[in-house]
């Protein structure tokens, strides 16, 4: 299975953008890369997932390199409530067509007042 | 919309007794996936259901099984526990089994193994 590697901690002070990077250098060429997020132990939060492209959304930004192997995801204006676990995944092709999440440890983000 | 909904929110068991947890997935979602949360291991695939059908399997020993209904409510049941079993179990529902869709969690069950 591809895996992730990510920072275990990183600190961000409010207002500013946060700028998470992720690893993913054994990826497949059809796999997507997914960002989630998880506060307190809820179920982890769905942020933006992309191919190849950079994306965008209300709550971030993608930028996949192009040879893939590594991405960045950027929370524009961070808020004391983007606090949380950041987990970089690789959505994983299985048989019969099924997927699967392969977390990773993620990156513990601290905003800071 | 409603949610993905899970219950019960909290369960404490004694060892070497079963469990079965209950996962309701988003209107109209058709693909439901069970995970594991421990402190140690991070989040693991369970396994994946899609129309009534177990689709993909984690490495995950045969006391975890788990089942989908016909209205793609899914259940999953821990048989013999033991106290390792003790986590947050996750289940996330998603449209279709298109790797394009994102899944969507429920908040999870807090099982305790004692």
């Amino acid at each position: 299975d591809a895996k992730t590697t990510q920072p275990p901690s990183m600190d961000c002070a409010e207002g500013r953008a946060a700028n998470l990077p992720c690893n993913h250098s054994t990826i497949s060429g059809n796999e997507y890369v997914y960002w989630y997020r998880q506060i307190h132990s809820q179920g982890p939060q769905y942020i933006i997932h992309g191919l190849k492209n950079n994306e965008t959304n209300e709550m971030a930004s993608l930028i996949i390199t192009e040879d893939r192997k590594s991405s960045t995801l950027i929370l524009p204006h961070a808020t004391l409530r983007d606090t949380a676990v950041y987990y970089c995944i690789v959505r994983v092709a299985g048989s019969q067509g099924a997927q699967k999440l392969v977390f990773g440890q993620g990156t513990r983000l601290t905003i800071n007042p | 919309k409603a949610g993905v909904t899970q219950t019960p929110r909290y369960l404490i068991k004694t060892r070497g007794q079963q469990v079965t947890l209950s996962c309701s997935p988003i209107s109209g979602h058709r693909s439901v996936s069970w995970y594991q949360q421990t402190p140690g291991q991070g989040l693991q695939f369970l396994f994946e259901y899609f129309s009534e059908t177990q689709r993909n399997k984690g490495n995950f020993p045969g006391r975890f099984s788990g089942r989908q209904f016909s209205n793609s409510r899914s259940e999953m049941n821990v048989s013999t526990l033991e106290l390792g079993d003790s986590a947050l179990y996750l289940c996330a529902s998603s449209p279709m089994l298109d790797r394009n869709y994102g899944y969507t969690f429920g908040s999870g069950t807090r099982l305790t193994v004692v």
